[in-house]
């Protein structure tokens, strides 16, 4: 259980472009969603926090109108990042968490974006 | 600031022995921690967590333990397999206002069992 699919898995594109992550939770309702963004050996960094039907919460320093987050229902969360360059080449996650505090996260297997 | 440590980024056992994966916090606002399993080019794989009611949670070959006072936790593995090299993360969270209760982690240590 608490299957967590991420896509897609891999793009490749020429900058400006607009790219769009899809994360859904296959066999329960998620709460809450979460993007992160994670850079060579690095940690994961919380990009956003999204609840069903409501504006994400943006971490500081996230650009919000650069990466758009919609969640607009308990099953699926989508990322787009608007006018990709170079240097948002990155991986990025999303999780998923069933119900509120002192549940765990669900992690989808990240997507890589490389802008060209 | 970081809040959550993993002071060691690599750790290499031997097949067969225990490895003990060790995370330190910071924040005393936290009471929820978990430890995430990653390999490269996938997304974290939950293990296991702890509140902080408790000192101790044990499943399978994993147990977890937390020491309030010392802010510290470990996670342990035995006996470790070939299967188990990969990153491992400590996670922790705390009671927020918002219903985000986000996740901090650590940076992650490198398990490698040698067979």
């Amino acid at each position: 259980g608490a299957v967590v699919s991420q896509h897609p898995s891999r793009v490749i594109c020429k900058s400006g472009t607009s790219v769009k992550i899809e994360c859904r939770s296959l066999d329960f309702q998620a709460t809450t969603m979460f993007w992160y963004r994670q850079f060579p050996k690095q940690s994961l960094m919380l990009m956003a926090t999204s609840n069903e039907g409501s504006k994400a919460t943006y971490e500081q320093g996230v650009e919000k109108d650069k990466f758009l987050i919609n969640h607009a229902s308990l099953t699926l969360s989508t990322l787009t990042v608007t006018s990709a360059h170079p240097e948002d080449s990155s991986f990025y996650i999303c999780s998923a968490r069933q119900g509120w505090s002192n549940q765990p996260q669900h992690f989808g297997d990240g997507t890589r974006l490389s802008i060209l | 600031d970081q809040q959550v440590k993993q002071n060691s980024p690599s750790l290499s056992v031997q097949e067969g022995r225990i490895s003990i994966l060790n995370c330190d916090y910071t924040n005393s606002m936290f009471d929820y921690f978990l430890w995430y399993k990653k390999y490269p080019a996938e997304g974290p794989t939950f293990l296991i967590s702890i509140s902080s009611i408790k000192d101790k949670n044990e499943d399978g070959r994993f147990t977890v333990f937390l020491n309030k006072s010392a802010k510290h936790l470990s996670l342990h593995i035995v006996p470790s397999q070939p299967g188990d090299s990969a990153v491992y993360f400590c996670a922790a969270s705390g009671v927020e206002e918002t219903s985000g209760s986000r996740l901090t982690f650590g940076e992650g240590t490198q398990l490698t069992v040698n067979p």
